[in-house]
């Protein structure tokens, strides 16, 4: 089976950085997705890791440690529209992720 | 390019009654997964098509479930008799073969009474 661990809510401010982290414990590893998803709206895509290290894509970054189990999304410059719910998912040696139950995120002014 | 559509967004039934969700994956793209998030809980698997065939139902929580994807393009969900613990969100996503993104529609959020 699958353990995916992921903090339920965080709080930040316009204009700052936030880290969003992810543990995950699995039979096998076959990538790592972080989603945003808005209240009411269909998940959305960020980020795919499946080696070591950090993907940048603009303002959002993710890492990965498959040693340690372990993934964390960085957003920077903070924006009110980043409020959503970041969903981590893992792949085990399948095709199908296994989902947390998301980290609702809260910016304010 | 229109994304992935579902229908109804919102059902209210009662127990006992059955209900039918429909999703419309984006054109072309012939893998086609459904989901359900429970209120509390973490999105879960259900199937998965490749065009029209199953190729791995091992999340339908039981026989009261039946989706179905004739001619490999939509597909709907069914539920029948619906119970108390059917009620969330019902996700659908699409991807073309061999890639790593979903694309997810918004989902059909279900209410069993």
């Amino acid at each position: 089976g699958q353990n995916i661990d992921q903090p339920t809510e965080m709080t930040a401010t316009e204009g700052a950085i936030v880290q969003i982290n992810c543990t995950y414990q699995t039979s096998g590893f076959n990538g790592l997705f972080w989603y945003q998803q808005h209240a009411g709206e269909a998940p959305t895509f960020l980020s795919y890791n499946v080696l070591d290290g950090l993907e940048e894509k603009g303002r959002f970054s993710s890492f990965l440690s498959r040693s340690k189990g372990y993934s964390y999304l960085l957003l920077k410059e903070l924006q009110m529209k980043d409020s959503a719910s970041y969903l981590c998912a893992v792949r085990d040696l399948g095709y199908i992720p296994t989902f947390g139950r998301g980290t609702s995120l809260i910016v304010h002014p | 390019e229109a994304g992935v559509t579902q229908f109804p967004s919102h059902s209210v039934i009662e127990k006992g009654q059955t209900v039918t969700l429909r999703c419309d994956p984006i054109s072309g793209h012939d893998n086609l997964y459904w989901y359900r998030r429970v209120m509390g809980k973490e999105i879960k698997f259900l199937l998965h098509f490749v065009k029209e065939s199953k190729q791995d139902e091992s999340g339908m929580p039981n026989n009261r479930f039946l989706a179905e994807r004739t001619g490999g393009t939509y597909s709907t969900l069914k539920v029948q008799p619906a119970e108390l613990e059917d009620s969330g969100v019902y996700f659908c996503a699409s991807s073309p073969l061999a890639t790593k993104e979903q694309f997810f529609g918004p989902g059909t959020r279900l209410t069993v009474l």
